[in-house]
């Protein structure tokens, strides 16, 4: 069962404008929540974290929010620019349980429009 | 560092046949995971290694699937027999400590359509 979900397969956004990645999860477990950024052939990579202990995490142009009562992140792309167009992963862990494992979503293509 | 180094790049092959897929971490790394990725799943984990050693392969789907790391600068993850449900992207990756999620470096990543 999936237990880290994005529900938008696809995102268009104008090149200036804001990028909004949702993803939800089901294990009120999960204390550690990650973002990844994938291009074509190539590996993801590690873009932005967040702790449960935290609700805003921000780093440059890109911004995770947490809503632990929703168990719900977001990941927030301002202003949107053609290089951020990749494949965006979030995942998540039970980081205190001292467990290893990732938990990924199925990712959402962001596609930013010159 | 060439980073993670995976190959093949590409995988066609029958039903049936065995696969070996072949992977070297970062010089130094002493984590060592497998992951496969498929549209409906999204990525898994499916194996991962501590100095060579394999601490959880919970994820691997079954029997046919295994994973061994003779040494700290080779893995290889073996199908036999393949089936077509194998079709995926898997991916290695290789950390220094494995707390730190975000210091999983991924390779490239092998891509496998089983006929």
């Amino acid at each position: 069962d999936q237990q880290v979900k994005q529900n938008s397969p696809s995102l268009s956004v104008q090149e200036g404008r804001i990028s909004i990645l949702n993803c939800d999860y089901t294990n009120s477990m999960f204390d550690y929540f990650l973002w990844y950024k994938k291009y074509p052939a190539e590996g993801p990579t590690f873009l932005i974290s967040i702790s449960s202990i935290k609700d805003k995490n921000e780093d440059g142009r890109f911004t995770v929010f947490l809503n632990k009562s929703a168990k719900h992140l977001s990941l927030h792309i301002v202003p949107s620019q053609p290089g951020d167009s990749a494949v965006y992963f979030c995942a998540a862990s039970a980081y205190q349980t001292g467990a290893n494992n990732l938990f990924f979503g199925t990712g959402t293509r962001l596609t930013v429009i010159p | 560092d060439a980073g993670v180094i995976q190959s093949p790049r590409h995988e066609v092959t029958e039903m049936g046949q065995e696969v070996t897929l072949r992977c070297k971490p970062i010089s130094g790394h002493d984590y060592l995971f497998w992951y496969r990725q498929t549209m409906m799943r999204g990525l898994e984990l499916l194996i991962y290694f501590n100095n060579n050693v394999p601490i959880d392969d919970s994820g691997m789907p079954e029997d046919r699937f295994s994973a061994k790391m003779p040494n700290a600068s080779f893995s290889t993850l073996k199908i036999q027999p393949s089936e077509p449900r194998d079709s995926a992207v898997y991916f290695c990756a290789s950390s220094l400590v494995s707390y730190q999620m975000e210091t999983q470096y991924f390779g490239p990543g092998t891509r496998l359509l089983v006929l």
